[in-house]
């Protein structure tokens, strides 16, 4: 599957916990976004990263989020001290580039149930 | 006012009909615009993308763009049930910048 893998696909944790999710952008993309969507609601942009960079985490919640994009490996985006609002979907989307006509492509995304 | 604003809907046409989708942005200096589908608990999919002024065709979708009025459109010819979805509009400034949704328009396409 060449695609954007995301996991886990579904996450629980209990209020207080930390919660990792995944993201493996599609082969030889190296800019990833995080986005959050609660139930109805569009797409919140929350962070864009190039590999080892922060580009833009104007959308990231100031403390308890943090994201990374390593050199090597999965970008991470790592939520501390769960509470019952960051319940949502988390969706994960490469591009090749930053080019004008690099659109995204999205995963399939973690759903994050806090109880 | 929203950066990018679309309505709700739904949007309800007969199946075989053109489906109109409506999109408004507020900052005249985006320069990509893209069109995604997503149907309910998946993930979107990208359906088109515009940076141009113009009509751009693919398929049964026909984006259009006009950057003075601050206008992007998607219209789906010959409407098929398997077409309703939400439709999510999106913008981009410039290539370093965060792509912005709007809330999406749910189409309904009724056999």
């Amino acid at each position: 599957n060449a695609g954007v893998m995301q996991n886990p696909r579904h996450l629980v944790r209990r209020r207080g916990q930390e919660a990792r999710l995944r993201c493996s952008p599609m082969k030889g993309h190296s800019h990833v976004y995080w986005y959050r969507q609660l139930p109805e609601e569009g797409l919140k942009f929350m962070v864009y990263l190039q590999k080892e960079n922060i580009i833009d985490e104007s959308g990231m919640p100031k403390e308890r989020f943090s994201a990374e994009f390593p050199k090597e490996g999965p970008s991470i985006l790592r939520i501390q001290q769960v509470v019952r609002g960051d319940s949502a979907a988390y969706f994960c989307a490469s591009s090749l580039g930053p080019g004008q006509n690099q659109p995204q492509h999205f995963g399939d995304g973690t759903r994050l149930s806090i109880l | 006012q929203k950066e990018v604003e679309q309505n709700s809907g739904p949007l309800s046409v007969p199946e075989g009909a053109i489906a109109s989708l409506n999109c408004t942005y507020s900052d005249r200096g985006s320069q990509s615009f893209f069109w995604y589908r997503q149907y309910s608990g998946k993930s979107p999919e990208l359906i088109m993308f515009i940076y141009s002024n113009g009509d751009k065709e693919d398929g049964r979708f026909t984006a259009q763009l006009n950057k003075a009025s601050q206008y992007v459109s998607l219209l789906i010819r010959d409407s098929q049930p398997s077409d309703s979805a939400t439709y999510l509009c999106a913008v981009r400034k410039t290539s370093y910048d965060k792509v912005i949704f709007g809330p999406g328009t749910s189409l309904s396409v009724i056999p």
